[in-house]
């Protein structure tokens, strides 16, 4: 059974460009959670969705970044206009169900933006 | 108030050695978790060990074990006969259920361990 992938697991960007990170659930989990862990800081919660819907994007900056889960295919976080503060660990989560404890994580996708 | 709170940024332990990480919490919510993730310098996060806030016992699993004292709000880590593989990150975590009913999930700002041959 394979875990949550993320891809690409690093991105190089340049200032103003567009970035897209993935993430697969595993399989039978339609439950995916964003964070973003800064250097040297712990990971923060950036957004919660449900198949087709955002739950909770409480964590999200307002602007430039959105998230989506669509119906088929993975879920995949934009960062539009992407600036140095952007450069950051992102890691994706999944679990089964909405009361479920334990999220499983991805490998994380490292961005770097130049 | 911060939610977790790992006080020692930086740990060193001899090898065979056992080493306790701290880990405090802050929450109203009578039912919750909390966990420990290790970030080794290769980036991923590996689960380690688990502690629903209604579990009688501390959670056990090979080598990690979690002192839990609901009173003190504390669930400290503690890694018996330290490896050299033991060096990372150490993330405490403690999830809550939201309004929404799912569960929200905060972590700490880490402690470093670093394993001595």
């Amino acid at each position: 059974n394979a875990g949550v992938m993320q891809n690409p697991r690093h991105l190089v960007r340049r200032r103003g460009q567009e970035a897209r990170l993935r993430c697969s659930p595993m399989k039978g989990h339609s439950h995916v959670y964003w964070y973003r862990q800064l250097p040297e800081e712990g990971l923060k919660f950036m957004v919660y969705l449900q198949k087709e819907n955002i739950i909770d994007e409480s964590g999200m900056p307002k602007e430039r970044f959105s998230a989506e889960f669509p119906k088929e295919g993975p879920s995949i976080l934009r960062i539009q206009q992407v600036v140095r503060g952007d450069s950051a660990a992102y890691f994706c989560a999944s679990s089964p169900r909405r009361t479920e404890e334990t999220q499983y994580f991805g490998p994380g996708t490292r961005l770097l933006v130049l | 108030a911060q939610k977790i709170t790992q006080t020692q940024p930086g740990m060193f332990v001899q090898e065979k050695e056992a080493v306790t990480l701290d880990c405090t919490y802050d929450t109203s919510d009578p039912s919750y978790g909390l966990f420990w993730y290790k970030q080794p310098s290769s980036g991923e996060m590996i689960f380690l060990i688990y502690q629903g806030s209604y579990d009688q016992q501390n959670a056990t699993e090979g080598r990690y074990s979690l002192n839990f004292q609901k009173a003190r709000k504390s669930a400290n880590l503690v890694i018996s006969a330290s490896q050299l593989g033991d060096s990372a990150m150490y993330f405490c975590a403690m999830r809550e259920v939201s309004r929404g009913g799912y569960q929200k999930v905060t972590f700490g700002t880490g402690t470093k361990l670093q394993v001595i041959p």
